[in-house]
């Protein structure tokens, strides 16, 4: 079973910032198995990201994903307040689904 | 629009089952696999299983196999999961997701792309 694991676990950073978050998984797996979403307080998850650099409809272009292998990444260029969120990644195989443990983007 | 109508909120006893409904609208129903993803107080996301609505086939994680039994009812167009010999760990709120897929062989992107609401189950004596 391939393990998705989120770094940092809390990213602390300002209105205006970039941001950067790290998925790492347990082995390589392919770019197109890898999706991104954004989850608020109380709300249910909203996708971001398919196949690892796909934005979803009505997705803006400041957030974007890219990687490979088994290092993947979630960049916001300029955070905006509805930016601050908790971020999982996602990957499928054969089936089946697995999520990183999460992201918190918290305003600094 | 399309959407995920989920069931209201439980509360149920340890040992009791509880089975949460899932209605899609605004697209056809047997089109995309719906699946399972559930998130205890605090913690993250677990997926639990899915259910192709065509076919009935249903599979799910290794953890839930033999406990979990997802169905669906083509004549309402509705979607069901049922949890079985609860725990006060099972307290969660336990959301439908519709399966995407886009793409071409080999290269298929798999995703859930449109969520419902959820429904939280509270599992206590």
């Amino acid at each position: 079973e391939i393990v998705l694991t989120q770094s940092p676990g809390t990213l602390s950073l300002s209105p205006g910032e970039r941001a950067t978050l790290s998925c790492r998984a347990s082995q390589t797996i392919s770019s197109s198995s890898l999706a991104w979403y954004q989850q608020k307080l109380g709300q249910a998850p909203r996708l971001l990201i398919y196949g690892a650099t796909n934005r979803a409809t009505g997705i803006p272009d400041r957030i974007s994903g890219g990687g490979s292998g088994t290092d993947f990444t979630l960049t916001i260029s300029r955070l905006e307040p509805e930016d601050f969120a908790v971020y999982y990644c996602q990957h499928h195989d054969t089936s089946s689904y697995s999520f990183g443990q999460g992201t918190r983007l918290e305003i600094k | 629009q399309v959407q995920l109508v989920q069931s209201g909120a439980e509360v149920k006893k340890p040992g009791a089952s509880v089975k949460v409904s899932c209605k899609p609208s605004g697209y056809t129903f047997t089109g995309y696999s719906i699946h399972w993803v559930r998130q205890a107080p605090g913690q993250g996301l677990e997926w639990m299983g899915g259910i192709s609505p065509k076919t009935g086939g249903a599979n799910y994680a290794q953890k839930f196999q033999g406990w979990v039994t997802m169905t669906r009812d083509a004549s309402s167009s509705t979607v069901f999961m049922e949890l079985s010999r609860l725990k006060s760990e099972d307290t969660a709120v336990y959301y439908c997701a519709r399966e995407g897929v886009r793409g071409a062989p080999p290269n298929y992107f798999y995703y859930m792309d449109v969520w419902g609401k959820g429904t939280t189950v509270t599992v206590s004596s």
